[in-house]
C-alpha cells in the first residue's frame, strides 16, 4: 500500500546513545517533515524538507539532524539521546503541487523512550 | 503569528449524541484549514479540509465550515458512534510546509 513507512515502531535508548529513525514514502511527495508528539503539546515540527537536497529547521530542531538524499527517504538522527527526547515521532509527507495546500500523509509513528 | 486553539478535552459522549469540537485560529493571511483524526496507536489521518472562506469540508459524517468572520473551523457530527473514539486535531497551513496543529481533543463515545 502506498504511504509513509516509519521504522522502528518502538525503541528504547540509553542516555547518550545515537540512533536513526527511518522514514520512506512512495508517493513521490516533495515535502517531508518530522514531528514529535508530547502530551498536552500537540505536534511540534522538528525538521522539514521541500525536496531532495533541501532541509530546514522547524520549531524544535536541537539534538536532531536530517538529510534528504532522495525524494523517498528522510531519516531523522538523534545525535546523543536525552530523556527529554522521549516522545512519539511522526514522519509526514505531502505533495507541493496545486494551488490549494494539500494535507499531510502521516506514518504510524515511532515511540521512543530514553532512559 | 499563526496559531490554532482547540477546546480542551477529554470529551465523553453517549452513542448517537451530537458532537461539536471547537477550533479557532489566528493567521496573517488566508490559510487552508484541516481536521485530522488519530486512532489509538496510529498516526494522524486527514479527516477533512477547507481551503477558502465559507467552504465546508465533510467526510464520514463529519463536517466543518471555514468561517473567516469568526476565524473558526468547528468540527461537528450529528450522531457519533463508538468507532469515532479518537483524538481530533485542528490544523492550519498558510505557506508551504508550515502547518500549525492544535493540542488535540480526545473523544470517547460510550455505548
Amino acid at each position: 500500500n502506498a504511504g509513509v513507512t516509519q521504522t522502528p515502531k518502538f525503541q528504547v535508548l540509553k542516555t547518550g546513545q545515537s540512533m536513526t529513525l527511518q522514514c520512506a514514502q512512495d508517493m513521490n511527495h516533495e515535502y517531508m517533515s518530522w514531528y514529535r508528539q508530547d502530551p498536552g503539546m500537540g505536534l511540534r515540527l522538528i525538521h522539514y524538507s521541500v525536496g531532495a537536497g533541501i532541509t530546514d529547521q522547524g520549531e524544535v530542531p536541537n539534538g536532531y539532524n536530517v538529510s534528504r538524499s532522495t525524494t523517498e527517504d528522510f531519516p531523522l538522527r538523534l545525535l546523543s539521546a536525552a530523556p527529554s527526547q522521549t516522545s512519539v515521532y511522526f514522519c509526514a509527507s505531502r505533495t507541493g503541487q496545486g494551488v490549494a495546500i494539500s494535507g499531510y500523509t502521516f506514518g504510524s509513528g515511532t515511540r521512543l523512550t530514553v532512559v | 503569528g499563526n496559531s490554532v486553539t482547540q477546546m480542551e478535552g477529554p470529551v465523553t459522549l453517549s452513542e448517537e449524541a451530537f458532537l461539536t469540537i471547537n477550533c479557532t485560529y489566528t493567521a496573517t493571511g488566508y490559510p487552508s484549514l484541516f481536521w485530522y483524526v488519530q486512532y489509538p496507536g496510529e498516526g494522524l489521518q486527514l479527516l477533512l479540509k477547507a481551503t477558502k472562506a465559507d467552504d465546508k469540508g465533510s467526510n464520514k459524517g463529519f463536517e466543518a465550515t471555514y468561517r473567516k468572520e469568526t476565524t473558526s473551523f468547528h468540527l461537528e457530527k450529528g450522531s457519533v458512534q463508538v468507532s469515532d473514539s479518537a483524538v481530533y486535531f485542528c490544523a492550519l497551513s498558510e505557506v508551504a510546509n508550515q502547518f500549525y496543529f492544535g493540542t488535540g481533543t480526545s473523544l470517547t463515545v460510550i455505548p
